[in-house]
């Protein structure tokens, strides 16, 4: 069963143009959001996260927005630059016996040309 | 700091052989993660320990998988015997007292 729904799979955007990831989750129970950034050869870096008492987080580019009713939540990169082309991993967890363990989207390939 | 280390960064071996995978994560995190990522897919989990104990081996293949956290710090992977569907990369993460977990650069296996 696929909890979190990410969309598109491929992504090309120009320099300076917007980036736009959507993901749509399944369980209530979800409380914590994070969206990971993964280059080639590389594991998932932490790049912003959300929780569900906020519609939207902004640090940088870097903008989640969440729509609780509709259970989704997306990623807008403002300002895309060549740098940012990577994979991207939306998630979602509950807290369960203390800690957490992440359910993954399907990822997302950005590609920014310059 | 220094990040989640992890060895050996690639291995390749044949079916029916075992392999081991090692994970040292960062200095003080007591929740170490184990994940599975195959080719174009997010990782998903295998295992995680709260210290020594494994509190979450729900999609652990018991058949032939197995890990260990010895002395609630470095743990261990291993597959025996692999089969060619193992075939992924082998992701180990860390978390402190928050909910960021940390990724090491993972372990590539392949099984020919």
């Amino acid at each position: 069963q696929q909890q979190v729904k990410q969309s598109p799979q491929s992504l090309i955007v120009q320099k300076g143009g917007i980036s736009i990831i959507n993901c749509a989750y399944e369980n209530t129970a979800f409380d914590y959001f994070p969206w990971y950034q993964q280059f080639p050869g590389k594991g998932p870096a932490l790049l912003i996260a959300i929780r569900p008492d906020v519609s939207e987080k902004k640090e940088g580019r870097f903008t989640i927005s969440f729509n609780k009713s509709a259970k989704q939540f997306s990623l807008h990169i403002m300002d895309s630059q060549p740098g940012d082309s990577a994979t991207y991993f939306c998630a979602a967890s509950k807290r369960d016996t203390g800690r957490r363990a992440l359910t993954f989207g399907s990822g997302t390939r950005l590609q920014v040309q310059p | 700091e220094a990040g989640v280390v992890q060895s050996p960064r690639y291995k390749i071996i044949e079916k029916k052989q075992p392999v081991a995978f090692w994970c040292n994560p960062i200095s003080g995190h007591n929740t170490l993660y184990w994940y599975r990522q195959n080719l174009g897919q997010g990782p998903e989990l295998l295992i995680r320990y709260e210290n020594e104990e494994a509190v979450d081996d729900s999609q652990l293949p018991k058949d032939r998988f197995s890990a260990e956290r010895l002395k609630g710090v470095d743990s261990t992977l291993k597959i025996q015997p692999a089969e060619l569907g193992d075939s992924a990369v082998y992701l180990c993460a860390s978390s402190p007292q928050g909910d960021e977990q940390f990724f090491g650069p993972g372990t590539r296996l392949t099984v020919l």
